[in-house]
């Protein structure tokens, strides 16, 4: 099974500031890493599909990078609805995983 | 408009069955995947089960710790996907979501995704 790490647990940032989460993989997940957005209560949003794509309707501050087992989704600048957690996920092998959740939340 | 509905969730006892349903519309059901994922309270995301479109065969897939309790399905002329879930233990508790599985010509996405169903596994 392929593990995904994320990193901070937690980003405490305030509205305008740039948010960078990382997502690490145990071994290479080659392209096919999406992030996901989620609010309590909501069901996950598709952000960035196969690593660097936005999904559809999805705001340009929104940009994801990385290949093999190095991952990033930038906000470039929050505004006050990007507070949330958000995933990383992999389709690269059975079973498909999920890293632990970034919490981005306002200072 | 694409949409997706979960519905069957419901509070049981360990050891009982629940069929969870995904009912979609707004697009070809038979023409994309269907996964299954749950949240238990306060956690994260987990895969639970994948079905592959029609066209390609409709092969399965779960994860591991799943595989012998857990069946997923469907109907394409119905639109609608299931997981049957047997033998259910209290760590079975979540909210359980039901995504379409979508590919373009050079990418593949779980670009939608239903509200959610609460199953509660209590005696």
């Amino acid at each position: 099974e392929i593990v995904l790490t994320q990193s901070p647990a937690t980003l405490s940032l305030s509205p305008g500031e740039r948010a960078t989460l990382s997502c690490g993989a145990s071994q290479s997940v080659r392209s096919y890493l999406a992030w996901f957005q989620q609010k309590p209560g909501q069901a996950p949003r598709l952000l960035i599909y196969d690593a660097s794509n936005r999904a559809t309707g999805i705001p340009a501050r929104f940009s994801g990078s990385g290949s093999g087992t190095d991952f990033n989704l930038t906000i470039s600048s929050l505004e006050p609805e990007d507070f949330a957690v958000y995933f990383c996920f992999h389709r690269s092998a059975w079973p498909w995983t999920f890293g632990q959740g970034t919490t981005v939340e306002m200072k | 408009e694409v949409q997706l509905v979960e519905s069957g969730g419901d509070l049981v006892q360990p050891g009982r069955s629940l069929r969870l349903s995904c009912q979609t519309s707004g697009y070809s059901f038979a023409e994309s995947g269907m996964a299954w994922f749950r949240q238990p309270p306060g956690k994260g995301l987990e895969w639970v089960a994948f079905v592959r479109n029609t066209l390609l065969g409709g092969n399965v897939e779960y994860a591991a710790s799943l595989k012998d309790r857990f069946v997923i399905s469907r109907d394409d002329s119905e639109s609608t996907a299931y997981l049957h879930m047997n033998s259910l233990i209290r760590e079975d508790t979540a909210v359980y979501y039901c995504a379409r599985y979508f590919c373009t010509r050079f990418n593949c996405f779980l670009d939608y995704w239903g509200q959610g169903t609460q199953v509660t596994v209590s005696s």
